[in-house]
């Protein structure tokens, strides 16, 4: 079975300053698919980003980037120039690429909650 | 715009009571899915189904119910055998064959006990 871990709890970050949210997984598959959510006060499950484990580039969208380390089965988030409106929890998930079955789910870390001081 | 509504946002339980919560998708999705919330847990798979007239069990089913009688519907019911259903519960659909494509959230219930 696959497993996510974000291993902080908490982080905090100065506005306008550049913070790395931590995420390992564990797989014995070759070919998946990771995914950053965003979860608001409101708690809205926001799509942030996501990478095919088959691609070797990193994904990025916007100010909002990863370090994708494969054989170190690592997926970071970077958020730069840091927004208040990026205070949030954030959720580290994985997903098979075979999506047949149970094989279908996300599997999510525990979250880390991200903290911006203005 | 297409979405997942969930309803409702909050809903209390008494003791021995069995409550339902909807989850409606106009998204054409084929796959949908339940999770439970807990303070420092992430989100916990408890029911998923694939097609119509089907579901099979997630990681925490015990003491909850599904069905799925149509497409769009996939209704979760918190039935008087969990124990402690105090959590916050998210829907979640995606259109089975677009594989790198993201699941869709709804925007929760919180269920409390009364």
């Amino acid at each position: 079975a696959q497993t996510v871990t974000q291993s902080q709890p908490e982080m905090s970050v100065q506005e306008a300053e550049t913070v790395t949210l931590s995420c390992t997984y564990d797989t014995s598959e070759s070919d998946y698919y990771l995914f950053w959510y965003k979860q608001p006060p409101s708690r809205q499950m926001i799509l942030v980003i996501r990478q095919e484990a088959y691609k070797q580039q990193n994904a990025t969208e916007n100010r909002f980037s990863v370090n994708f380390q494969k054989a170190a089965k690592s997926f970071s988030l970077k958020i730069s120039d840091s927004q208040l409106g990026d205070a949030a929890m954030y959720f580290c998930a994985y997903r098979s690429s075979s999506y047949t079955g149970a094989n279908s789910k996300l599997t999510f870390g525990k979250g880390i909650t991200l903290s911006v001081r203005p | 715009d297409g979405g997942i509504t969930q309803s409702p946002k909050y809903l209390f339980r008494k003791e021995g009571q069995n409550v339902t919560l909807s989850c409606e998708q106009n998204l054409n999705h084929d796959a949908m899915y339940w999770y439970r919330q807990d303070p420092g847990q992430g989100l916990r798979l408890i029911y998923y189904s694939q097609i119509v007239n089907d579901f099979q069990k997630g990681d925490i089913a015990e003491g909850y119910s599904v069905s799925r009688e149509k497409k769009e519907s996939f209704p979760l019911t918190v039935t008087s055998a969990q124990k402690n259903p105090t959590a916050f519960y998210l829907c979640a659909s995606i259109l089975s064959g677009g594989s790198n494509q993201p699941q869709h959230f709804g925007d929760g219930t919180r269920l409390s006990i009364l």
